[in-house]
């Protein structure tokens, strides 16, 4: 089971929308609504921003929002602020026989 | 509020093992699972199994079978992961985190703040 594939890097004016696309197989993000994405800023544990696709928990900000099509999960950053530069992963649960969870190679987000 | 509180850094020799808690509180520590995931230096994160804290229950990732052994004390409600013959790549930052236990949730809300696991001779 290897890692759903994201950008290594995305970056963006303050402002203006950016997007991190999440790409797994079927048995993974195409075979379920079960995608959700994480915000890590440096030395700090991941932080829940997205779950089961497109739902935010209480709390987080609706420029974050969540879409899938397929095999692609994508997370949007809409109105992009300083504090939004950091690392996203977006994550899976799995029908593998090998774990339950897949998570995405993770995606470094700059504010220019 | 709930809080995770995960044990201090350890420094560990090639070979040995490492056993690294996850202080629960803020909820009912039955009512949801304790997953373990880790990141190492500069890298992703990667999920290495869960404890159910009801029953003792396990699943592991296939990676990991035969070294991780996830335990708990409900008295404490601390969980506990055990990581056995370490190798210098089990260098890294293991988190715990949880996961509702019997509702139709498949993401992990609160996190442990990381334990940082040095492998080296």
């Amino acid at each position: 089971q290897s890692a759903l594939t994201q950008p290594a890097s995305v970056s963006g004016s303050p402002g203006q929308s950016i997007t991190i696309s999440c790409t797994g197989t079927g048995r993974d993000v195409g075979g379920y609504n079960y995608v959700s994405w994480y915000q890590q800023h440096p030395g700090k544990a991941p932080k829940l921003i997205i779950f089961d696709v497109s739902n935010r928990p209480s709390g987080v900000s609706n420029r974050f929002s969540g879409s899938k099509s397929g095999n692609t999960a994508s997370l949007t950053i809409s109105g992009l602020q300083a504090e939004d530069e950091a690392d996203y992963y977006c994550s899976s649960y799995t029908s593998s026989t090998t774990l339950d969870y897949v998570f995405g190679t993770g995606t470094k987000v700059t504010v220019l | 509020q709930v809080q995770l509180v995960q044990s201090g850094a350890e420094v560990k020799k090639p070979g040995a093992s490492v056993k690294v808690s996850c202080k629960a509180s803020g909820y009912t520590f039955t009512t949801y699972s304790m997953h373990w995931v880790r990141q190492a230096p500069g890298q992703g994160l990667e999920w290495m199994g869960w404890i159910n804290p009801n029953s003792g229950g396990t699943n592991y990732a296939q990676k990991f079978q035969g070294r991780v052994t996830m335990t708990r004390d409900t008295s404490i409600t601390t969980a506990y992961m055990e990581l056995s013959r370490l190798r210098s790549d089990d260098t890294a930052v293991y988190y715990c985190a949880r996961k509702h236990r019997t509702r139709e949730e498949y993401y992990f809300d609160y996190w442990g703040q990381g334990t940082l696991v040095t492998v080296s001779s």
